[in-house]
């Protein structure tokens, strides 16, 4: 069945420095990459999403990167500040099934 | 526009007991779903709907019903709740298909006891 791996679980930077995370996908059929970021207490939010027609997307600090052949996908922050301390989490979409299977999440903290 | 509005915020059932978590979107979105998000995990589908009328099973469906009479609500009902019930709901929706960017409610806690 489809499976979302994600590392690391846990991730601690200096302020300024990057943060990358990284997914692995089983589902073959998967065309959707969704990443979402969670506050302590709050909804999750999308922050960026990626299509498999797609290798590479960029909003600002944030940007998504997608291997098809290796099945992985990656979100890269750069410049991080304690404002994106959070848990992330990555999704993925099967054109077979239409349901969105998310990772376990990554806690973030970015220290001052 | 308020969103994906979800009630109660939180709440405690004694087991046995059953409830129903509301959600409603302002939205004029055609998918709708539930999750639900264990201490320290990701998000696992209860429930999810394509359009008023039709509802269909997710990842972890048992303990669980729904229905979805209009465009707007998407209810989720807890018959004889159980202490591994205990867990934050989440609904959400989304335009049209799932690969469209999903918007979620504030959850509802929810502890069985």
């Amino acid at each position: 069945g489809e499976n979302v791996e994600q590392h690391p679980s846990t991730l601690s930077v200096q302020e300024g420095d990057s943060a990358v995370i990284k997914c692995t996908y089983s589902d073959s059929a998967s065309n959707y990459f969704p990443w979402y970021k969670q506050e302590l207490g709050k909804r999750p939010q999308l922050i960026i999403d990626i299509r498999s027609n797609v290798g590479e997307k960029k909003d600002q600090r944030i940007a998504v990167t997608l291997n098809k052949t290796a099945k992985h996908f990656s979100l890269h922050i750069t410049e991080t500040q304690p404002e994106d301390s959070a848990v992330y989490f990555c999704a993925d979409l099967s054109y077979n099934t239409d349901k969105l299977i998310f990772g376990t999440g990554t806690r973030l903290q970015v220290f001052p | 526009n308020a969103g994906v509005t979800q009630t109660p915020k939180f709440h405690i059932l004694k087991i046995g007991q059953s409830m129903t978590l509301q959600c409603t979107q302002d939205m004029n979105h055609n998918y709708m779903y539930w999750y639900r998000q264990d201490p320290g995990m990701g998000l696992k589908l209860i429930y999810y709907s394509v359009g008023a009328g039709i509802t269909d099973k997710g990842e972890v469906p048992n303990g669980y019903n729904v229905s979805r009479s209009t465009t707007e609500d998407f209810p989720l009902r807890l018959e004889l709740a159980a202490p591994s019930q205990t867990s934050v709901y989440f609904c959400a929706s989304s335009y049209s298909a799932g690969n469209q960017p999903q918007h979620f409610g504030d959850g509802t806690r929810l502890s069985i006891l």
